[in-house]
């Protein structure tokens, strides 16, 4: 089975532009997390969606956003970028049928705000 | 507040030493425990997981882990490293109804030829 995919690997933005972050799940996998890691702050959990519903949300300003598609595909929005959003940004997938299931990680984008 | 804790930032063993790196959780409710790799520029990987069971669980690499409910502790044994264990260890838990992990902060292990 393919793993979790993210796209772009990189990206490089200047503030006040937004950005979109997108990551294909393990197939058959209907629940997909973000999670934003930085030297500073660790990881922390942005968002996770099951079935295009979003579940549970993190302690994050209201620029940060998410979808997911009928297809389990989904995508994180960053608007007005600030510097401080510099950060890996990691998307992970789990079956979905439980919320303790096993996540499995991407290999994150590296967002850089300039 | 539910958190996790790794005491260590940084830890350093010569190659073929044993290994311990240390988690504690904050909250009462049953965990659910994972142990997660990560090597530089990549995502994380799974090493082992606790759901409920045996309070030791083994886990790929070499690896295995001890659930110890008194001590409110998950930690991370290996008998002998090897140099290309050398990376960021994170340990995490989550908890029923939540949909999400918390992380400790990480400790970052240097393997010393």
């Amino acid at each position: 089975k393919a793993g979790v995919t993210q796209t772009p690997r990189y990206l490089i933005k200047t503030r006040g532009q937004q950005v979109t972050l997108s990551c294909s799940p393990i197939s058959g996998h209907r629940s997909v997390s973000w999670y934003q890691q930085t030297p500073g702050q660790g990881l922390q959990f942005l968002f996770e969606y099951f079935s295009e519903t979003q579940r549970n949300k993190g302690n994050f300003p209201g620029r940060f956003s998410g979808r997911q598609f009928s297809n389990s595909r989904s995508e994180m929005n960053v608007s007005t970028l600030e510097l401080g959003d510099s950060a890996l940004y990691l998307c992970a997938s789990s079956s979905g049928g439980g919320n303790t299931d096993t996540q499995y990680f991407g290999p994150g984008t590296r967002l850089t705000v300039l | 507040a539910q958190s996790v804790t790794q005491p260590d930032i940084h830890i350093t063993v010569s190659e073929g030493a044993s290994l311990e790196l240390r988690c504690n959780y904050s909250y009462g409710a049953t965990p659910y425990l994972f142990w997660y790799v990560q090597s530089p520029g990549q995502g994380l990987q799974l090493l082992l997981k606790y759901f409920s069971g045996d309070t030791l669980v083994q886990g790929i690499k070499g690896f295995e882990a001890e659930f110890k409910r008194s001590q409110s502790s998950f930690n991370l044994r290996k008998p002998s490293v090897h140099w290309s264990d050398a990376a960021e260890y994170f340990c995490a838990v989550a908890y029923s109804g939540t949909y999400k992990y918390i992380f400790g902060t990480g400790t970052r292990l240097k393997v010393l030829a």
